[in-house]
């Protein structure tokens, strides 16, 4: 089972920011979150992660609050190459066996 | 240029048929996954390999099979015991296992007829 919780749609206006909430009450300590999105029929491409402090990179801004409960991805001036699929992931350890939940993450639409 | 490649992009199978699809990478990682993805759905692991001549079964393994023997190749077998195979796969790489920031390939969505 997916270990985070995304809205299913959000929509956004070309050149406006876009805020894509995530939460993840149950992460650990030592889990680091991951984004990553899909444009449609294309293989996920891997945006920002981050532990504790926020992050930057030449894609988006990835904030994380202080209780590390939720996180909201920015996408400063979205254009319409955007629209996509964002996933929000934290990983599951299990002895050595690690992996990433995917769960359905967020449908973007950025609109003209 | 360095990448993730996965070849076809699209392949159709009769049912019973064992088909093979190819994933190679030239970013000299260790680790490399095969996914699979249903329409509107997230992504599944299949199988992974941590080092070459090693391979672990992911969650949804049953139907399927890979090999390891170079470190830039990862071949998925779907085998006819795998009861729905219609959908897309994707590969994907990883500098290490340790790592989680993972490489994908375009992917190759099957049909089976």
């Amino acid at each position: 089972d997916a270990k985070t919780t995304q809205p299913t749609s959000m929509d956004c206006a070309e050149g406006r920011a876009a805020n894509l909430p995530c939460n993840h009450s149950t992460i650990s300590g030592n889990e680091y979150v991951y984004w990553y999105r899909q444009i449609h029929s294309q293989g996920p491409q891997y945006i920002i992660h981050g532990l504790k402090n926020n992050e930057t990179n030449e894609m988006a801004s990835l904030i994380i609050t202080e209780d590390r409960k939720s996180s909201t991805l920015i996408l400063p001036h979205a254009t319409l190459r955007d629209t996509a699929v964002y996933y929000c992931i934290v990983r599951v350890s299990a002895g050595n066996n690690r992996k990433l939940i995917w769960g359905l993450g967020t449908s973007l639409a950025v609109n003209p | 240029d360095g990448g993730i490649t996965q070849s076809p992009k699209y392949l159709f199978r009769k049912e019973g048929q064992n088909v093979t699809l190819s994933c190679e990478q030239n970013l000299n990682h260790d680790a490399m996954y095969w996914y699979r993805q249903d329409p509107g759905q997230g992504l599944r692991l299949i199988y992974y390999s941590q080092i070459v001549n090693d391979f672990q079964k992911g969650d949804i393994a049953e139907g399927y099979s890979v090999s390891r023997e170079k470190k830039e190749s990862f071949p998925l077998t779907v085998t006819s015991a795998q009861k729905n195979p219609t959908a897309f796969y994707l590969c994907a790489s990883s500098i290490t296992s340790g790592s989680d920031t993972q490489y994908f390939g375009p992917g190759t969505r099957l049909t089976v007829l």
